[in-house]
């Protein structure tokens, strides 16, 4: 599957614990977005990287979010000391950067409880 | 910032029927309107896409339109299939490969 892909696909966690979640976007795409969406809603924006730049995050993203992509390639999605709130499922999804053909291409999504 | 209002939230129509999903938008600089379907427990897939200097686009049974004076688009499923079942997404940006805002959802219903 050359598609993006997310690990793990299901977290459960207990409030105030730390979780970490992997985006693999497809190869040689440049720009990769996380979005949140609870139930019965549409993705929500959080951030988005130009190669390893963070280039843009939004105000959901508190301080409590951090997201890196360190060489440009896979992503990681860190939330520290979870809150029931952050139960959502995290998507994430790329695309090629070139203005004519900039599709975003989302990942299976990463379902987070916190209990 | 933009914001996306897309009706209805449900909608069920017979087999071989057609369906229709609206969505209005804010920001008149958006200018890149993608819709996405998205089936139970999968990831929203792209099923087509418009952008500002078209007024309309077709591929098979689907078509989008766009109307840039009323900031409004819709979506267009002709000869509906049990298949088409699903939760449709539309989203406006203000250029593709910015982040996107989406409706809140239509959940589409073909009965057999």
């Amino acid at each position: 599957d050359t598609g993006v892909s997310q690990d793990p696909r299901h977290k459960i966690t207990k409030r105030g614990q730390n979780v970490t979640f992997r985006c693999d976007p497809i190869s040689e795409h440049n720009r990769l977005y996380w979005y949140r969406q609870t139930l019965g809603q549409g993705p929500e924006f959080l951030t988005y990287f130009q190669n390893e730049a963070q280039l843009e995050k939004s105000r959901l993203l508190s301080d409590r979010f951090s997201a890196e992509r360190p060489k440009g390639s896979f992503s990681t999605l860190e939330i520290q000391r979870t809150e029931q709130g952050d139960s959502a499922m995290y998507l994430c999804a790329s695309s090629s950067g070139r203005i004519s053909t900039d599709t975003q291409y989302f990942g299976p999504g990463t379902r987070l409880t916190v209990l | 910032g933009e914001n996306v209002e897309q009706h209805p939230s449900t909608l069920s129509v017979q087999e071989g029927d057609s369906a229709v999903i609206k969505c209005t938008y804010s920001d008149s600089a958006s200018n890149y309107f993608p819709w996405y379907k998205q089936e139970l427990g999968k990831r929203p897939q792209l099923i087509i896409d418009i952008r500002s200097n078209v007024g309309e686009k077709k591929d098979q049974r689907i078509a989008v339109t766009l109307n840039k004076t009323a900031k409004h688009f819709s979506l267009h499923i002709t000869e509906t299939q049990p298949e088409d079942s699903a939760v449709y997404f539309c989203a406006a940006s203000i250029w593709t490969g910015n982040q996107f805002y989406f409706g809140t959802g239509t959940s589409l219903t073909v009965i057999p």
